[in-house]
């Protein structure tokens, strides 16, 4: 009865590649948003969706391509995979707007060797 | 763009000690929260605190919209409170939260 689930967990790779997470949220948010954690620790927002239409796009490369087919779910595909692309990337909701609480997945660690 | 500071960038504490934990930031928002992330990643959601205080055991924290700060008081430590605590902003009338760059604690038994 997890809130907010992605998947996978951990994702390792060959630079080139493309890969895929997948997110589902069950709380009934409208807004869905991806942020990228860097070695840091610091948190950048990446893309917001509300009701399957994207609000925000944070200046991402064009190789990272979101998708919602439905409110519940929010999925990030890569392309091309980068050295620089690895990172911690969390998908989180919202029920409307940014007068909301968020709520956040566990992560996917991703590493791009 | 907003920016949001917090202070100190980290802190290490023996267990049973206080600790308050700033965040600054430049511009009127709608919105702040506060975030736990442990020592596995999870980013927990502390508080949810645009104006005014709240409490929830020992944790508890202050916002002062009009002066652009909010605090975040932990009292009687324990080592389970380490990790990063980041405060998040929302921009007024976007869908944008914005994270401080985070105060990494570590407390000792």
């Amino acid at each position: 009865d997890t809130a907010v689930s992605q998947t996978p967990k951990y994702l390792v790779t060959q630079m080139g590649n493309d890969k895929s997470i997948k997110c589902e949220q069950n709380l009934g948010h409208d807004t869905m948003y991806w942020y990228k954690q860097d070695s840091k620790k610091f948190l950048k927002i990446m893309f917001s969706y509300n009701n399957k239409e994207l609000i925000i796009n944070e200046t991402v490369p064009n190789r990272f391509s979101p998708k919602s087919p439905d409110k519940a779910h929010l999925n990030l595909h890569i392309n091309s995979l980068e050295l620089g692309d690895s990172a911690v990337y969390f998908c989180a909701s919202s029920p409307f707007n940014t007068n909301e609480k968020l709520f956040f997945g566990s992560g996917t660690q991703l590493s791009v060797l | 763009g907003i920016q949001v500071e917090q202070s100190p960038p980290d802190l290490i504490l023996q267990e049973g000690a206080n600790s308050t934990l700033r965040c600054n930031f430049s511009d009127s928002v709608n919105n702040l929260q506060w975030f736990h992330q442990n020592p596995w990643g999870q980013l927990i959601n502390l508080f949810y605190i645009p104006s005014g205080t709240k409490q929830n055991g020992r944790l508890s924290a202050t916002t002062v919209a009009t002066e652009r700060y909010s605090l975040l008081y932990i009292s009687s430590s324990q080592t389970t409170d380490s990790g990063v605590y980041f405060c998040a902003v929302g921009d007024s009338g976007t869908y944008k939260y914005i994270f401080g760059t985070g105060t990494r604690l570590k407390v000792l038994a």
